[in-house]
Order: C-alpha cells, then structure tokens, then sequence
C-alpha cells in the first residue's frame, strides 16, 4: 500500500472558483504533512506544511488536516491563472518524504 | 532554486551506458535527496545522504548509486542506463533531518534510447 495515495485529476477551474484537493495517507505515525506546488518544467516547492491535526491558512491556501480518517486537503481560494501548477501533497516519513501523485490544476481566464 | 544546481539538465543517452547526474549546491545544508519523477508516480525517492559519505537507499534504489565526497555535492550514477530510467530526475536539500522542508532543484530531463 502506498504511503499517500493522491487524487489524479487533472482539475479545470474558472478564474476566482475554490480548487479543492485532496489525499489520503497510511500511516498514523505520520505528523508533518505538506503540499508542495510545482510549475511545469520547474523543481517542486514548498507551498505550506501542517503539523498534526487541524487546519492551517496563508493568504488564499488554507491546509487541513484529519488525523482521524487520515485526510489532507488543500483549498486554493479565488483562484487565479497563476496557480496553474501541479499539486502534490506530501508526508514526513522517517526523516524522507513521501510524495502523492501529484494534480495538475489549471485555472481558465 | 535555493542555490542547488544540476548538471546536465537534459540528456540523451544509450542503454548501457553509465551516466553520471550532479547536484551541487552553496546552501551548506547537510542532507541531500535524489528523486525521479514519473507520470502517475509522482516522485519517489532513490537515495539519501545525510552527511559527507554517509547515504542511505530510497525506494527505488535498483540500478543507481550515489557518492557525496564533499557537503555541497552529490552524485547520482546510472551504472549501466536502461530504457525504464528515462525520467526527469531532482536533487533536494534539507537542512535538519525533519525532512518536510525541502528545496529542489530544476531537474534533470534524462532519455535512455
């Protein structure tokens, strides 16, 4: 069984909808989970990182977390063209990372 | 790209030859974290090192090897390329061992024909 299984899409979204993505993980020792953004052709970077349960807000991205039915989500609020990307949601595997699939979002003008 | 660099960032080569993939970087951060990615795989982890000639396997470790003779490099080989390492392959560098701090690097796209 993988260590975080990640929805695939990929997402088509009009300009200022909510993006909703999600995962699920295996684990319950899991207690640092991320969501990195990666544009194409480019290296993944860290978006924003959660630690334990609970949500977590920057700016337009909001992160929960749900311990109990071990759930990631990332919400991209009043999306925009420059938040095309693809997503991938991450855990804190024993000193290493272990990356979902990833989502390609892209946001129509 | 947090000061890590990759060299070759594309390359083609035959099956059966080594290759070799760099990853330097000036940040001075103690680990270092190869990765290749795939469609639908997303990126999975083929070797660690967390300290100058100390590495450690990742998951899919087969057919690669890794030095680190200094802090700021790392070293990827493909001791013998084949076809299914055709890949887009990333460095990352950390600087604690709570890992979920990562930068990476631009990637190198690699083809084995």
């Amino acid at each position: 069984q993988k260590e975080v299984e990640q929805d695939p899409g990929p997402l088509s979204v009009p300009e200022g909808a909510i993006v909703s993505l999600n995962c699920t993980y295996s684990n319950s020792a899991f207690q640092y989970f991320m969501w990195y953004r990666q544009y194409s052709r480019k290296g993944p970077e860290l978006l924003m990182y959660t630690y334990s349960s609970g949500n977590k807000e920057d700016g337009r991205f909001t992160a929960q977390v749900d311990k109990s039915s071990k759930y990631i989500s990332l919400f991209i609020r009043d999306s925009q063209p420059s938040d095309s990307a693809t997503y991938l949601c991450a855990v804190d595997n024993d000193y290493k990372l272990s990356f979902g699939a990833g989502t390609t979002v892209t946001v129509r003008a | 790209d947090a000061g890590i660099t990759q060299s070759p960032r594309h390359k083609v080569t035959e099956t059966g030859t080594p290759v070799t993939l760099r990853c330097h970087q000036t940040e001075n951060h103690r680990y270092m974290y190869w990765y290749r990615q795939d469609p639908g795989h997303g990126l999975r982890l083929i070797h660690y090192s967390y300290g100058v000639k100390d590495t450690d396997k990742g998951e899919v470790s087969d057919g690669y090897s890794v030095s680190r003779s200094k802090t700021e490099d790392f070293l990827l080989t493909l001791e013998s390329a084949t076809s299914s390492q055709t890949s887009v392959y990333f460095c990352a560098i950390s600087w604690t061992s709570s890992s979920y701090e990562q930068y990476f690097g631009p990637g190198t796209r690699l083809t084995v024909t």
